[in-house]
């Protein structure tokens, strides 16, 4: 079974460009999560979905970010605009949601803003 | 959530069990244990979960004391594979919302 897919693998852009992360959940699926990793702050939750509709986005970093699930099958994470800061390795994961259910992770995007 | 406490690493020689400790003093009756590991460059992997029973996978065992204050992860024969960051998480159950700690770098030599 495929997992959760991720897309770019890596992204390097310039500081002040749009940068959009995509992500697609395990089929059946009904709750989808982005985290951010970085080495000073470890790795954090920003956003989480559940039926394609946003229910706790307090670790988003800020108005810069945005994230949409138009579908059940598919996700973004847009920054605009970019800053270095927001250099990081960003991950999807996904699950069937309650106790019993584990979160299954894609292999991240590594984002560099130069 | 309930804080959880690991220590930062740990080494362990293949073949033996590696027994990764966690504390959560202040886990809460409706939060659960759960473990994930992280091999490098990889997204996080689901290991085990408990509520206070001791649970066994094809992955590992997780050991829960009686007072739910802290527990063990063990991983009966450790290999060289297994290098990896785990995290202790105490997370609600009717939530699914997990926070990530600085976890235990564990590493396997031969």
């Amino acid at each position: 079974d495929a997992g959760v897919i991720q897309s770019p693998r890596h992204e390097v852009t310039e500081m002040g460009q749009e940068v959009t992360l995509r992500c697609k959940p395990i089929s059946g699926h009904d709750y989808l999560f982005w985290y951010r990793q970085t080495m000073m702050r470890g790795l954090e939750l920003l956003i989480y979905f559940n039926n394609n509709v946003p229910i706790d986005d307090s670790g988003m970093p800020e108005d810069r970010f945005s994230a949409k699930m138009p579908n059940a099958s598919f996700s973004t994470l847009k920054i605009q605009p970019s800053e270095p800061r927001d250099s990081a390795v960003y991950f999807c994961a996904s699950s069937l949601g309650g106790v019993n259910q584990p979160q299954h992770f894609g292999d991240g995007t590594r984002l560099s803003i130069l | 959530d309930a804080k959880t406490t690991q220590p930062p690493s740990m080494d362990c020689a293949e073949g033996r069990a590696a027994n990764l400790p966690c504390n959560h003093s202040t886990i809460s009756g409706n939060e659960y244990v759960y473990w994930y590991r992280q091999i490098h460059s990889q997204g996080p992997q689901y290991i085990i979960h408990g509520l206070k029973n001791n649970e066994t996978n094809e992955m590992a065992s997780l050991i829960i004391t009686e007072d739910r204050k802290s527990s063990t992860l063990i991983l009966p024969h450790a290999t060289l594979r297994d290098t990896a960051v785990y995290y202790c998480i105490a997370g609600r159950g009717d939530t699914d919302k997990l926070i990530f700690g600085t976890g235990t770098r564990l590493q396997v030599f031969p």
